[in-house]
């Protein structure tokens, strides 16, 4: 159980475009989503906090017009990156929270994201 | 302020030898404390985890780790190294359950895990 699965693992744009990411958690409901961003040979950076049917709370530094977060339903939250970049290439990961077990994230296999 | 601080940034451990990880923390108060590694290109999975009670935890693949309060610290063990265990292992803490904080982790830098045949 607690699977978390995201979609697409990877994908490459061109710069300028805009590419969505989806969160879902398979086999529970999950109130809260986060999202990371992981550069090569470096640690998880929390950029936002996603609470179902209420805006996400970015971390300092996190432009919330550039990535913008959904949480529509209790098993599915999206990322897009707007106007992507290349310094927005990156390792994009999700993880879901239960709403049952509050202590423990389970996280998705991540998405690499290249923008041309 | 609050951190986590794995100073190892790689080990190299030949397999059938031990394995210890360290992982020291700066927090308010004695938070949860994770152990999760992440094989290449992939997503996190959780080794184990500590809240409360026993300071050595069990946790998936053989793996245990030991809270000590003392030290701040919540080293990673592994009395025998499998091939299979090379990845990267990260360190998390988080907030106590009934806290105002939304539940987010904060993550040590990582250690490298290579393993000799």
């Amino acid at each position: 159980g607690a699977v978390v699965s995201q979609h697409p693992s990877r994908v490459i744009c061109k710069s300028g475009t805009s590419v969505k990411i989806e969160c879902r958690s398979l086999d529970f409901q999950a109130t809260t989503m986060f999202w990371y961003r992981q550069f090569p040979k470096k640690s998880l950076m929390l950029m936002a906090t996603s609470n179902e049917g209420s805006k996400a709370t970015y971390e300092q530094g996190v432009e919330k017009d550039k990535f913008l977060i959904n949480h529509a339903s209790l098993t599915l939250s999206t990322l897009t990156v707007t106007s992507a970049h290349p310094e927005d290439s990156s390792f994009y990961i999700c993880s879901a929270r239960m709403s049952t077990r509050a202590d423990t994230q389970y996280f998705g296999p991540g998405t690499r994201l290249t923008v041309l | 302020a609050q951190s986590v601080t794995q100073p190892d940034i790689h080990i190299t451990v030949s397999e059938g030898a031990s394995l210890e990880l360290r992982c020291n923390y700066s927090y308010g108060a004695t938070p949860y404390l994770f152990w999760y590694v992440q094989s290449p290109g992939q997503g996190l999975q959780l080794l184990l985890k500590y809240f409360s009670g026993d300071t050595l935890v069990q946790g998936i693949k053989g793996f245990e780790a030991e809270f000590k309060r003392s030290q701040s610290s919540f080293n990673l063990r592994k009395p025998s190294v499998h091939w299979s265990d090379a990845a990267e292992y990260f360190c998390a803490v988080g907030p106590v359950r009934g806290s105002s904080n939304t539940g987010k982790l904060i993550f040590g830098q990582g250690t490298t895990l290579q393993v000799k045949p």
